[in-house]
């Protein structure tokens, strides 16, 4: 069984489209990281949402944290090309005691010019 | 600041062989972690390792094993390689402490190892 859910699977969009990602489980987490890695590299840090219910901004992703803490959303508006990539979202149970994080599957995001 | 080093990048081994990978974390991050991707079960958790000691684990078996040197560097060891160990695998650090706060971890870009 799968502690964070993540959909869809796959994305395959045109540039200048807007796209939403989720992730969800049935565990509350203290905190939600979201990741971007691209082929071949690993995972380089987006945001970290930590209140339930925040809202984060970083140009043209909009990330939100559920109320219940239970659940999380990227939105992507005007997708680009360089926006291709798996995205990835990982919670954390233990506040920060604990070295691990629990990973989606990712969305495999592409997008085409 | 440099970010999280891993040596080497690819790595050909055969089955029943061993292996070490290593991970220099980034300057002052005294938490390591290891963790396996693969297509099918994504980023999995293997170990963390905090001021040399191992202090979590995840559902690997006993021929995953690591340690963590007094400069925070780590290393990773697969022995009895099998099949289906190809993977790559990421070291990431974090800032953690024992008081807690956010676990943002910082990936190094992994060892691509493939088992023929």
């Amino acid at each position: 069984t799968q502690l964070l859910e993540q959909s869809p699977q796959f994305l395959s969009i045109q540039e200048g489209e807007n796209l939403t990602v989720y992730c969800n489980s049935s565990s509350v987490f203290s905190s939600l990281q979201w990741y971007r890695q691209e082929p071949g590299e690993g995972p380089v840090l987006l945001v970290t949402v930590v209140t339930g219910g925040e809202v984060k901004k970083l140009k043209r992703l909009t990330f939100q944290f559920g109320d219940a803490r239970k659940d999380s959303s990227l939105h992507i508006t005007a997708a680009q090309p360089g926006d291709t990539g798996l995205y990835l979202c990982a919670g954390d149970r233990y506040g920060g005691s604990q070295g691990n994080l629990i990973f989606g599957k990712g969305t495999k995001l592409s997008v085409k010019p | 600041k440099a970010g999280v080093t891993q040596t080497p990048r690819y790595l050909i081994k055969t089955r029943g062989q061993q292996v070490t990978l290593s991970c220099s974390p980034i300057s002052g991050h005294r938490s390591v972690s290891w963790y396996q991707q693969t297509p099918g079960q994504g980023l999995q958790f293997l170990f963390e390792y905090f001021s040399e000691t191992q202090r979590n684990k995840g559902n690997f078996p006993g021929r995953f094993s690591g340690r963590q040197f007094s400069n925070s560097r780590s290393e990773m060891n697969v022995s009895t390689l099998e099949l289906g160990d190809s993977a790559l695998y990421l070291c990431a650090s974090s800032l953690r402490s024992r008081r807690g706060g956010y676990n943002e971890q910082f990936f190094g870009p992994g060892t691509r190892l493939t088992v023929l």
